[in-house]
């Protein structure tokens, strides 16, 4: 079976400070791992996935299988990355589905 | 193309009434997933559609939850009888093979 872990519900942090949000999986395979985030009032958009390697609004996530961690990291967080944060897993096994942690409420306050 | 259109926005029904939820994906996606979001467990799957045909309903909850998808550019989700612990904001996604999920703006419904 798989889970995806969130070990944080809410977070808070001062701008300008280094954020880290913790997601741990367990999954035998190879998963595929995704981090969205929903800003207050919008939908839930994908932030960044592991396998595209890149940086979004200074996120990066690297995929740690030894750890069977992905956890986000932006080096100075703003006020604007206040909002909901959801680390997700997909099997190779089964096409489309995804399987979502309980989320984390991420706050940066001024 | 305007995304996801979910319908209606907002639900005040009383309980055990029966509740129906809209969704029309985008163009030319072939995944559907319904996903109930509440405050104790996160981001929950309820049912997904490839090519219109139900794929997995393990995380339905009970019977008086069903799910339908016609045709590709429309699906309902429907609770009957509707109880209060019901109350949640419920998403409806697609997306084209296993490509990125795209969400709806989310059906905030209550039960009183």
């Amino acid at each position: 079976a798989q889970r995806v872990t969130q070990p944080e519900k809410l977070l808070s942090v001062f701008k300008g400070a280094p954020v880290e949000l913790k997601c741990n999986y367990s999954y035998s395979g190879s998963p595929e791992l995704f981090w969205y985030v929903q800003y207050s009032r919008q939908r839930l958009q994908l932030l960044l996935r592991h396998i595209s390697r890149e940086s979004i609004k200074g996120f990066t996530a690297d995929l740690n299988k030894g750890e069977t961690s992905f956890h986000l990291k932006k080096p100075f967080a703003q006020e604007e990355d206040s909002a909901m944060y959801y680390c997700a897993l997909r099997r190779g096994s089964t096409l489309g589905r995804l399987y979502f942690g309980r989320g984390t409420q991420l706050t940066v306050w001024p | 193309d305007a995304g996801v259109i979910q319908s209606p926005r907002h639900e005040v029904t009383e309980m055990g009434q029966e509740v129906t939820l809209r969704c029309k994906p985008i163009s030319g996606h072939d995944y559907l997933f319904w996903y109930r979001q509440t405050m104790m467990r996160g981001l929950e799957l309820l049912i997904y559609f490839n090519n219109n045909v139900p794929i997995d309903d393990s995380g339905m909850p009970e019977d008086r939850f069903s799910a339908k998808m016609p045709n590709a550019s429309f699906s309902t989700l429907k609770i009957q009888p509707s109880e209060p612990r019901d109350s949640a904001v419920y998403f409806c996604a697609s997306s084209y093979l296993t490509d990125t999920q795209y969400f709806g703006p989310g059906t905030r419904l209550t039960v009183l």
